[in-house]
């Protein structure tokens, strides 16, 4: 069975730009979530979509935005980037999410210039 | 509050076992997690443990729950130099059932030495 993919592996953006980044679940994984990851924040919660709807969002501006699609294939989108935006983005799925284990990708990682 | 705590860093010699030790906080997580990310990768999920469970096994693996303490361990055995990696503490943090948020500890480096 083919893990999780995310797309693309590094990009470089500039400030005040956006950016989609994109994720195709495990195959039968209904769940998808998406966390940050910083050296100085660490792994952060971002949101987690399960049949196309958001379930539950973290700590973030509404720069951070996402969505599901009926394949369960999920997207992250970010506008006006800032330097602070810069991280590696992983995403994660699940069966169902709720008390299953979130298998992740490799992430994408981001840079903002 | 939610909070997830590690050490930063444990050294061991190639063969010795590492034991990598979390504390969290939150009484009700469902399920406690390790993954390990290795340079410039994603993270891999190792294990996990029921909250239910004490302790749980697999190969090299061995994770231990003290549900009373809040304390979770990570033994690896016969420790390699391919073990050299970070490893990530979680526990889930469920919002009615519906969801599966992680929250994340702040990661041990693992230094393996030949």
């Amino acid at each position: 069975k083919a893990g999780v993919t995310q797309t693309p592996r590094y990009l470089i953006k500039t400030r005040g730009q956006q950016v989609t980044l994109s994720c195709s679940p495990i195959s039968g994984h209904r769940s998808v979530s998406w966390y940050q990851q910083t050296p100085g924040q660490g792994l952060q919660f971002l949101f987690e979509y399960f049949s196309e709807t958001q379930r539950n969002k973290g700590n973030f501006p509404g720069r951070f935005s996402g969505r599901q699609f009926s394949n369960s294939r999920s997207e992250m989108n970010v506008s006006t980037l800032e330097l602070g935006d810069s991280a590696l983005y992983l995403c994660a799925s699940s069966f169902n999410g709720a008390n299953s284990p979130l298998h992740f990708g490799n992430g994408t990682r981001l840079t903002v210039t | 509050g939610e909070d997830v705590e590690q050490s930063l860093f444990l050294s061991v010699r190639e063969g010795d076992s590492s034991v990598i030790n979390c504390t969290y906080t939150d009484s009700s997580s469902t399920y406690l997690y390790w993954y390990k990310q290795e340079p410039g990768a994603g993270l891999q999920l190792l294990t996990y443990i029921f909250s239910n469970m004490d302790m749980k096994q697999d190969q090299r693996l061995t994770v231990l729950l003290n549900k009373k303490d809040k304390h979770l361990s990570l033994r690896i055995a016969d420790t390699q130099t391919g073990d050299s990696a970070i490893y990530f503490c979680a526990e889930s943090s469920n919002y009615g059932g519906a969801t599966n948020k992680l929250i994340f500890g702040t990661g041990t480096l693992l230094a393996v030495q030949p």
